[in-house]
């Protein structure tokens, strides 16, 4: 069961644009969830973070949106860049669980046409 | 400081074989967790270690198993290697399993089973 989803497996955006990522959850346990962005030949990077009590968070050009009721969350990136090309992975875990694992979404693949 | 390093790069082996591959946590971090990446695919969980002990495990057969060293350092050990085992694997490190830290990723191991 994929308990953390990206139906949108790639996205293509001009530069200078906004670029929105969407990914949905299952399990309403989750209460800590991250983005990640991975270049080809090298892990994940992490890129930033919300926890289930805040709906909003913001790191300069990236900001995480999150609607528990949905179980849905969002990732902003304004203005979107040429080097945001990547694949972006969505992730989650339960904190309040000790040893807890970060499920990870299949991603989505941002192309950003220059 | 010094990031999460694994080894080796590349390794091929054939089917039957054992593999061992290794990750040095990013310094100050005492949790690993280890991820199997198919192509096309997230990160799936295999197991996490914290103090020397495995703390939780994903739906990986028994022919995957990991050891923790006092150093905080970790192997993952493969036997009976399988086709379906070719992927890329991805040591990932964090403070204290169960907390808000995020995990710090690896650049993996590429596997491939002939």
């Amino acid at each position: 069961d994929q308990q953390v989803k990206q139906n949108s497996p790639s996205l293509s955006v001009q530069e200078g644009r906004i670029s929105i990522l969407n990914c949905d959850y299952t399990n309403s346990m989750f209460d800590y969830f991250l983005w990640y962005k991975k270049y080809p030949a090298e892990g994940p990077t992490f890129l930033i973070s919300i926890s289930s009590i805040k709906d909003k968070n913001e790191d300069g050009r990236f900001t995480v949106f999150l609607n528990k009721s949905a179980k849905h969350l969002s990732l902003h990136i304004v203005p979107s860049q040429p080097g945001d090309s990547a694949v972006y992975f969505c992730a989650a875990k339960r904190v309040k669980t000790s040893y807890d694992k970060v499920i990870f979404g299949p991603g989505t693949s941002l192309s950003v046409i220059p | 400081d010094a990031g999460v390093t694994q080894s080796p790069t590349h390794l091929i082996k054939t089917r039957g074989q054992q593999v061992t591959l290794r990750c040095s946590p990013k310094s100050g971090h005492d949790t690993v967790s280890w991820y199997q990446q198919a192509l096309g695919q997230g990160p799936q969980f295999i197991f996490q270690y914290y103090e020397e002990e495995e703390r939780q495990r994903g739906n990986f057969p028994d022919r995957f198993s990991g050891h923790q060293f006092p150093n905080y350092s970790s192997e993952l050990n493969v036997n009976a290697l399988l086709l379906g085992d070719s992927a890329l694997y991805l040591c990932a490190s964090s403070l204290r399993g169960g907390s808000y830290s995020p995990l710090h990723f690896g650049n993996g191991t590429r596997l491939t089973v002939t």
